[in-house]
């Protein structure tokens, strides 16, 4: 079964403690991204990555980084949480060409106080 | 400028009517998708369809149905005879072959259907 995983569902942290969100696919696919979610913003991509080793930021960087080292994980961290980067974060994996799609793993709710 | 722009933010109707959930899209390029995702209360996003630039053929399946216009650069979404399980966000998106595999959002518009 096509799946996108992601862990935790849910974390509450403090400022400044480093937290590390984890994304995984079982699709083979090259590209992997990272949204955030406010109300009333929608999704915006927080970066991305074509392939193994290449990963680019995308509409909201800062404060996040990431890393490829595997096609199938793309983890998400964060060095020194804010309270503003309290959101709702998901992981997509995306297939493209004529069956394009992104499969998006659960959400992760993320409480920085 | 926003690619995807849904303007109806929040809509409520009372079980059983129907409701039209607009899309407008701006791309240059010829080659691109749109889909629609439901966000239920739970928060996963549940995909809905998708279709290609080169097919503007409207789709139906059950109770939805999609409707792509490239004149007017629409794929509007309408659910007939809405029931309480279709309370949720509902995103658009844009995926346009110019720019990679990059996903374009909407700010999704919340559904209310009150029983």
């Amino acid at each position: 079964e096509a799946q996108v995983t992601q862990n935790p569902r849910y974390l509450i942290t403090v400022t400044g403690k480093k937290l590390t969100v984890t994304c995984s696919q079982n699709m083979n696919h090259e590209y992997m991204s990272w949204y955030r979610q406010d109300p009333g913003l929608g999704l915006r991509q927080i970066y991305y990555s074509m392939n193994v080793e290449v990963t680019d930021k995308g509409d909201v960087p800062e404060g996040y980084k990431v890393s490829r080292k595997e096609k199938r994980n793309f983890p998400l961290i964060l060095e020194s949480p804010s309270p503003n980067q309290t959101s709702l974060y998901f992981c997509a994996s995306v297939s493209w060409g004529g069956r394009t799609e992104a499969f998006f793993g659960q959400g992760t709710r993320l409480t920085v106080v | 400028a926003q690619k995807v722009t849904q303007a109806q933010t929040e809509i409520s109707v009372v079980e059983k009517e129907d409701v039209t959930l607009d899309c407008v899209y701006e791309t240059r390029d010829t080659t691109y998708y749109l889909f629609w995702y439901k966000q239920p209360p739970s928060g996963e996003l549940v995909f809905l369809i998708r279709r290609n630039s080169f097919d503007e053929q409207n789709e139906i399946s059950g109770r939805y149905s999609w409707n792509f216009q490239k004149s007017t650069s629409s794929f509007n979404f309408t659910i007939t005879a809405s029931q309480v399980v279709d309370s949720a966000v509902y995103f658009c998106a844009l995926s346009e072959a110019g720019t990679g595999n990059q996903f374009y959002f909407g700010t999704g518009t919340s559904l209310t259907v009150i029983p």
